[in-house]
């Protein structure tokens, strides 16, 4: 199995400009999280899904961010318009509900370095 | 809510030390806790999980015992190499929910 993917790996942009970041799941997995990564505020959960549903958005920083699920197989995450403060790193996570009890582990992808000029 | 704090780095050891990293947390019932690994450009990686209390979870010579009463899950290993130059999370999960609660992380530097 390929692993949880994700590109690009790496993103500049100017501030302003619309930022895609893509994930693909390992397959058979009904569960996809992402995440951002800064030094000042750590690992933060910015949305999750399950079987393409967003279930928890809590973590979406603003309006200018939203998160889409149009198949099992494909997430992306949106910047729009970007500032220079969602310069970050960008991980997606995947699992499956095999058990009841939770200790499930979420694979996680490589991450997208996003820098915002 | 549920949180994790650990042990605040860097920490820098030389090859063979033993390794210890502090972690506690805070939550309703009794969540599942994990610590993950992230290599230099990489993504997160789960090295040991325990589920209920008194679990020891181990992986590649690191261990971690679930505390019920201290609430604790504190990592440790006896003879680090250089290999294990990385930074290690620790993390809980609420039977509640699918949310992963991590701890702010901690680099470990370990020379030869």
């Amino acid at each position: 199995d390929a692993g949880v993917i994700q590109s690009p790996r790496h993103e500049v942009t100017e501030m302003g400009q619309e930022v895609t970041l893509r994930c693909k799941p390992i397959s058979g997995h009904d569960y996809l999280f992402w995440y951002r990564q800064t030094m000042m505020r750590g690992l933060e959960l910015l949305i999750y899904f399950n079987n393409n549903v967003p279930i928890d958005d809590s973590g979406m920083p603003e309006d200018r961010f939203s998160a889409k699920m149009p198949n099992a197989s494909f997430s992306t995450l949106k910047i729009q318009p970007s500032e220079p403060r969602d310069s970050a790193v960008y991980f997606c996570a995947s699992t499956s509900d095999v058990t009841a009890r939770g200790d499930n582990e979420q694979f996680f992808g490589p991450g997208t370095r996003l820098t915002v000029l | 809510g549920d949180s994790v704090t650990q042990m605040e780095g860097p920490v820098t050891l030389s090859e063979e030390a033993f390794l210890t990293i502090n972690c506690t947390y805070t939550a309703t019932g009794y969540p599942s806790l994990f610590w993950y690994v992230q290599y230099p450009g990489e993504g997160l990686q789960l090295l040991l999980k325990a589920t209920k209390a008194d679990d020891k979870g181990s992986n590649k010579g690191f261990e971690a015992t679930y505390r019920k009463e201290t609430t604790s899950f504190h990592l440790e290993k006896g003879s680090v190499q250089v290999s294990d130059s990385a930074v290690y999370f620790c993390a809980l999960r609420s039977l509640r929910d699918y949310k992963l609660s991590f701890g702010a992380g901690t680099t470990v530097t370990v020379r030869a």
